[in-house]
């Protein structure tokens, strides 16, 4: 069955710097697709970006990328310049290139940004 | 485009009470999806369907929770006898099955439900 773990349960960053957020990720698909959302405190979930299994280059949209490491089930999300209103939780999710559209999410990184 | 909707925002029960919450998902989506997401925790899955079809129930408490898309749009959720470990939001997203942003899921405002 098809699991997606995030450990890091928060983190605290100074604007304008750098942070990575990790997840890891269970199938036995060859073919699946990576996500990562983003949940605001009025509780609006928005998608950020995403990694299709089958393309080797890291996604990236705006000042959010991706590090995928296929062979360590891995897929870090990396959000460079933070600004105050990045501050969120972070969810990671997964669905599986076969047998329908189940769409499995991680338990979230919460992210503070501050001055 | 409008968004996904859902109804009600707020509900609040006393254990044993029933509830539904409706969905209206993005036109043209065909897949639609409930989650429960309880406290500072990530959401997780009930129920998706895929037009009007059921494609995977296997973890709705079928004893009290059910669900239907009888049209292939607009989806209810249903508790008939809520416990107070059903509090939580519970979120509705919408997806399309094919194309170039298939798999991406939009998500409603949700509906935060406390059972006392």
């Amino acid at each position: 069955a098809q699991k997606v773990t995030q450990t890091q349960t928060s983190i605290s960053v100074v604007e304008k710097t750098t942070v990575t957020m990790d997840c890891v990720y269970e199938t036995r698909d060859s073919s699946y697709f990576l996500f990562w959302y983003k949940q605001t405190a009025s509780g609006e979930i928005v998608f950020l970006i995403r990694q299709d299994s089958y393309k080797k280059e890291n996604a990236t949209v705006g000042h959010y990328s991706l590090n995928f490491q296929k062979p360590k089930s891995s897929i870090g999300l990396i959000i460079t310049a933070t600004q105050i209103e990045d501050s969120a939780v972070y969810f990671c999710a997964m669905r599986e290139g076969t047998g329908g559209y189940k769409v499995v999410f991680g338990s979230g990184t919460r992210l503070l940004v501050s001055p | 485009e409008a968004g996904v909707t859902q109804s009600p925002r707020y509900a609040v029960l006393q254990e044993g009470q029933a509830v539904s919450f409706w969905c209206d998902p993005i036109s043209g989506h065909d897949t639609l999806y409930w989650y429960q997401q309880p406290r500072d925790q990530g959401p997780q899955l009930l129920v998706y369907f895929r037009d009007e079809a059921v494609i995977d129930n296997s973890q709705l408490p079928s004893d009290r929770f059910s669900a239907v898309r009888p049209k292939g749009t607009n989806s209810t959720l249903k508790i008939q006898s809520a416990k107070q470990g059903d509090t939580a939001t519970y979120l509705c997203a919408s997806s399309f099955g094919t194309g170039g942003s298939q798999n991406t899921l939009y998500f409603g405002a949700g509906t935060r439900l406390s059972v006392l």
